[in-house]
Parts: structure tokens; C-alpha cells; sequence
């Protein structure tokens, strides 16, 4: 069974201070990693996505990478407005044409002026 | 390009009644997807369509669930008789290829 576990679960930083959300994960046979985030009360927004280890991406202050194990994302000078629910989520390789996401439950980022 | 449209946002009923809940995918968008995301979890991928035809249910509690794709777009989603445990986030989602893009979805209260 996939699984998918994210730490912290919450996380307060300084506008500026910089820090990483950590995803570990274990897959039958990964297809891609998902990273998204979720602002409340709206659905997940795509932020990026990682299909081999050794791979990074970045956007604005947002650097995702990954390893055979885990995914970070590097949030660098974070502002007020990078606060949200951030989801990491898995999709395995299955027949049938099955594209199916195991999300973890999220990291809630509070970014404090 | 317009996103995922989803309908009502929002919906309370008593337990026992019968709900439903709307989707229309992003144009061109040949894969839909229904998720369940409970508070403080992640979204938990009900059913997968593709086209009009069914991927994936195998979690989908098809005792009171039920999901329809007419034509290939629109799709229906349905809880009968709800349960005070189906209060939760219902999310659409659609995609091309592997990257799901979702709608804003609708939470479902069951009193």
C-alpha cells in the first residue's frame, strides 16, 4: 500500500527565515511526485511535479526536490502570503490507466510578519 | 482557460437525506476524478473516470456513493443516504496527462 508522511505538521516561521517541508513516501513503483498547495476553504493548487530522483524545480521562492525516499520543499525568504496547507502526494505506476494520487495530510505553513 | 467548476460550494442536510454534487471539468480534459478530503487529511480519491467510463472505484463505498460522467464532461456525484461521517470536503479534479488540477469543491455538513 502506498504511503505518504509529511512533517511537521506545522510549521510558524519570521517572514524571511527560511526553512524545508519534508515528504516521505513509499510506492510500489513511482510514477511522479506531486507537490500542491491548499489555502482554505479552496482546492489544491498544482505547484509542481518530480518523476526521477535527483530532480529539482523551482518557482519563485520554491525549490522542490527529490530522493528514492523523500521530497523536500526549500522554502527560501518566505512572505505573509506563502502561508498555507502544503500537499505532497504520490502516483504509483498501475495498469489500466490509472492515475491515482495518495496524498499525506499537509504541512500548515504560517509565515509571520 | 476556465478551471474545474464544481456546484453547490456549499450543503448541509440531515442525516439519512440524499445529496448531490456537480462537476464540470477543465474543456478538453478527458480524465475526472471525485476526492473525499476529510478535515486536517488529505484529499482521498473516490472514483476516476475516464471519458465516460470508470477507471477506479475501488474506494468508493458504492452501498450509498454513486458517480456518473454523462458524455464524456459533466459529471454527478451522489450520497444516499448520507452519513454523519460523510462530512467532508468533496473536490473534482480533472487532467490531460498525470497533472490533476482541482476545483474549489464543496463541503458537505451532515447533522
Amino acid at each position: 500500500e502506498d504511503q505518504v508522511t509529511q512533517s511537521p505538521e506545522a510549521l510558524r516561521l519570521q517572514e524571511g527565515e527560511s526553512s524545508s517541508l519534508n515528504c516521505s513516501y513509499t510506492v510500489s513503483g513511482l510514477r511522479g511526485l506531486f507537490w500542491y498547495r491548499q489555502d482554505p476553504g479552496k482546492g489544491p493548487e498544482f505547484l509542481f511535479t518530480l518523476y526521477s530522483a535527483g530532480e529539482e524545480k523551482e518557482k519563485e521562492r520554491l525549490k522542490a526536490t527529490l530522493t528514492k525516499k523523500e521530497s523536500f520543499l526549500h522554502i527560501t525568504a518566505p512572505k505573509p502570503e506563502d502561508s498555507a496547507t502544503y500537499l505532497c502526494a504520490v502516483q504509483p505506476y498501475s495498469g489500466a490507466g490509472s492515475y491515482q494520487l495518495t496524498f499525506g495530510k499537509g504541512t500548515k505553513l504560517s509565515v509571520i510578519p | 482557460e476556465a478551471g474545474v467548476a464544481q456546484s453547490p460550494r456549499y450543503k448541509i442536510i440531515e442525516k439519512r437525506q440524499s445529496v448531490a454534487f456537480w462537476c464540470n471539468p477543465i474543456s478538453g480534459h478527458a480524465t475526472l476524478y471525485w476526492y473525499q478530503q476529510i478535515l486536517g487529511q488529505g484529499p482521498k480519491l473516490l472514483i476516476q473516470f475516464q471519458n465516460n467510463g470508470v477507471v477506479d472505484d475501488s474506494q468508493l463505498p458504492k452501498d450509498r456513493f454513486s458517480a456518473e460522467r454523462l458524455k464524456g464532461v459533466d459529471s454527478t456525484l451522489k450520497i444516499q443516504p448520507a452519513k454523519l461521517e460523510d462530512s467532508a470536503v468533496y473536490l473534482c479534479a480533472s487532467s490531460l496527462a498525470g497533472t490533476q488540477y482541482f476545483g474549489p469543491g464543496t463541503r458537505l455538513t451532515v447533522l
